[in-house]
């Protein structure tokens, strides 16, 4: 079975700073990895995934995420958040193995302060 | 170019009482899916499909049913409507023509209450 554990249901940062959203999965074999953000009122909107290749996976809107096999982990990160990116955040992974349903994390609302 | 829209926005409904929604798709896609959002409990697929005339169950089914009549069509019912599904839901679709490359497009979601 697979599941995404995000830690945090909250995260606050200050505008300017770096800022880091947790996920950690559990999948049979090599996942594939992805993130979502929601935005008040409004429905999911893919930021970026990891498939293969290189550890780190540039997206949207200037978030990056790392892929860490040996700590099953694909932490959302931004190197300097603005009070814009303030919304819910979504891990989800899929098996590599029978049908493309994705599994979503409990989400991590990220709050960013002036 | 519209993606993914969904029909109605809001809804209230009394107990019992049944209720259909609509998901429509302008980019060509296969696979479709119906999810649920809950609080505290992430997004849950209801069902999906991989194509016109198909559909398939996912990790919450029960108490629900679709079809999938047209390929840029899914439609979601409520046969008997329960408070327990008071709930956001979302549509999805993807183009369903690589595993591994396959990327789920969202709607706005639709508000559901059931009284």
């Amino acid at each position: 079975a697979q599941s995404v554990a995000q830690p945090e249901d909250q995260v606050n940062v200050a505008e300017g700073n770096p800022l880091t959203v947790k996920c950690t999965y559990s999948v049979s074999g090599n996942p594939y990895l992805f993130w979502y953000v929601q935005y008040p009122n409004r429905g999911l909107q893919f930021l970026l995934k990891y498939i293969t290749g290189d550890n780190l996976v540039k997206g949207s809107y200037g978030f990056e995420a790392e892929f860490n096999k040996s700590q099953t982990s694909f932490h959302l990160k931004k190197p300097s958040a603005l009070v814009s990116d303030s919304a819910l955040y979504f891990c989800a992974v899929r098996a590599r193995s029978g049908a493309n349903n994705l599994f979503f994390g409990t989400g991590t609302r990220l709050t960013v302060i002036p | 170019n519209a993606g993914v829209t969904q029909t109605p926005k809001f809804r209230v409904l009394k107990t019992g009482q049944s209720m259909t929604l609509l998901c429509a798709q302008d980019m060509n896609h296969e696979y479709m899916y119906w999810y649920r959002q809950d609080p505290g409990m992430g997004l849950r697929l209801i069902h999906y499909s991989v194509g016109e005339g198909t559909t398939a169950k996912g990790e919450v089914p029960d108490g629900y049913n679709v079809s999938r009549l047209k390929k840029q069509n899914f439609l979601l019912g409520l046969e008997s409507a329960a408070p327990s599904q008071t709930s956001v839901y979302f549509c999805a679709s993807s183009s369903g023509t690589s595993r591994s490359t396959d990327t789920q497009y969202f709607g706005p979601g639709t508000r559901l209450t059931v009284l």
